[in-house]
């Protein structure tokens, strides 16, 4: 029964590098959605689909590139790594558009 | 724009009630929920409630919705120290937004024995 898995669970890039942060879901959920959690910032979201083949922005999106070609998917890909990406991200995935949210366990990335 | 607003600290004896304040914006939001998150862990899921209900119980824990008001609380009774933890409030976002969350920024919540 895993839910939502979230790959690497740390990761440390230099300034300038590219990484693709992975989410996998095995709950058929068409939605999913990615955050990121700062420090006294709360939850920000990043990017969400609705469904495969379909990404929209979030409130944070520049720096970042989504896509969903399967249900089960929603890889996140960092283009050119800045330190002020340095966050903790969220990974989401959710039946229909109301319901519950599930997260999975985050990615810890450190930009230097 | 939309908002969430909640407290950043509540420090409670073990055995007292809690109570987590959040203050919302968008009347719109369909769901407001409550997460907890453990340090270095992700976000669990604890109860939600429905914007035309005022209060659902669930087991020690109570969540209160005035809506005039914009205004949810989270009782959590007989705290325990396994309590201690982050707690977000979140509203659904309506419109094209598909339900995406809005979260508060957490309120920390220590427990002493």
């Amino acid at each position: 029964n895993a839910g939502v898995t979230q790959t690497p669970k740390f990761q440390v890039l230099k300034t300038g590098q590219s990484m693709t942060l992975q989410c996998a879901q095995d709950m058929n959920h068409e939605y999913m959605s990615w955050y990121r959690q700062d420090p006294g910032m709360g939850l920000r979201l990043i990017h969400y689909s609705v469904g495969a083949g379909i990404t929209d922005q979030g409130e944070v999106p520049n720096g970042y590139n989504v896509s969903r070609s399967t249900t089960e998917d929603f890889p996140l890909r960092l283009l050119s790594a800045a330190p002020s990406q340095t966050s903790v991200y969220f990974c989401a995935s959710r039946r229909s558009s109301n319901q519950p949210q599930h997260f999975g366990d985050g990615t810890r990335l450190s930009i230097l | 724009g939309e908002d969430v607003e909640q407290s950043l600290f509540l420090s409670v004896r073990e055995g007292d009630s809690s109570v987590i304040n959040c203050t919302y914006t968008d009347s719109s939001s369909t769901y407001l929920y409550w997460y907890k998150q453990e340090p270095g862990a992700g976000l669990q899921l604890l109860t939600y409630i429905f914007s035309n209900m005022d209060m659902k119980q669930d087991q020690r824990l109570t969540v209160l919705l005035n809506k005039k008001d914009k205004h949810l609380s989270l009782r959590i009774a007989d705290t325990q120290t396994g309590d201690s933890a982050i707690y977000f409030c979140a509203e659904s976002m309506g419109g094209g937004s598909q339900g995406n969350l809005i979260f508060g920024k957490g309120t920390k919540l220590s427990v002493k024995p």
